[in-house]
């Protein structure tokens, strides 16, 4: 089975500290994502990265960036937290990038920025 | 636009019936695939079904269909013989068929429909 963990389900922050949201797939997965979901508005991709020190803009990469050192990890980094980047974080991977290419979820971390 | 949207924000139905979730997408793309996930209350996102734009015939995973009508641009999830662990919120979700960089392009996510099982 494929899994995806990340490395807090649960995080208080204060705004502006700087915050990082590890997440770590086993399956040997090309690419993975960063996905901040919000009532009412689903799913928004962050970022996403297709290799090794590799990283793509999603739809709402402001205020975040993301570091993908080695295949199997990868950082979500909010480099000086603020009150409305309090959401739940999911990360995902996913094997090939073509178009029937299923993504797996890890857990999900809930971050309060205070 | 909205390129998925889901218009129930929340469903209920009887254990055994059987619930249908709607799902209309937007697209110019001739080539796209179509899925839809689970989210129980733990939070964590499962794969549920897959559906690509040319495939003729409707996809079926067990319980869990996907009635697939291109031309109206929908993607309903049908569920049979509920269960009460079906209780869950439910996405559907796109990718279309243009590349982003190196890779095929994201998934989209409609805004969710919250199923609730009654016993």
């Amino acid at each position: 089975d494929v899994k995806v963990t990340q490395s807090s389900r649960y995080l208080v922050k204060r705004t502006g500290e700087k915050v990082f949201l590890e997440c770590v797939q086993d399956m040997d997965h090309e690419n993975m994502f960063w996905y901040r979901q919000d009532p009412g508005l689903g799913l928004r991709l962050i970022y996403f990265s297709y290799d090794v020190k590799m990283k793509e803009k999603g739809d709402i990469p402001e205020g975040y960036s993301v570091s993908r050192e080695k295949k199997e990890r990868f950082s979500l980094i909010l480099e000086s937290a603020s009150t409305n980047q309090t959401s739940m974080y999911l990360c995902a991977s996913s094997l090939l990038g073509d178009l029937t290419d299923t993504q797996y979820f890890g857990p999900g971390t809930r971050l309060t920025v205070l | 636009a909205q390129k998925i949207t889901q218009t129930q924000p929340g469903m209920f139905v009887q254990e055994k019936e059987a619930v249908t979730l709607d799902c209309t997408y937007d697209t110019s793309d001739q080539s796209y695939g179509l899925f839809w996930y689970k989210q129980p209350s733990s939070g964590e996102m499962i794969f549920l079904i897959y559906q690509g734009s040319y495939d003729e015939q409707n996809a079926t995973e067990g319980r869990y269909s996907l009635n697939f009508q291109k031309a109206r641009k929908s993607a309903n999830l049908v569920i049979s013989a509920s269960q009460l662990g079906d209780s869950a919120m439910y996405f559907c979700a796109m990718r279309e068929g243009k590349y982003s960089g190196t890779s095929y392009g994201k998934l989209t996510f409609g805004q969710g429909t919250i199923l609730t099982v009654h016993p």
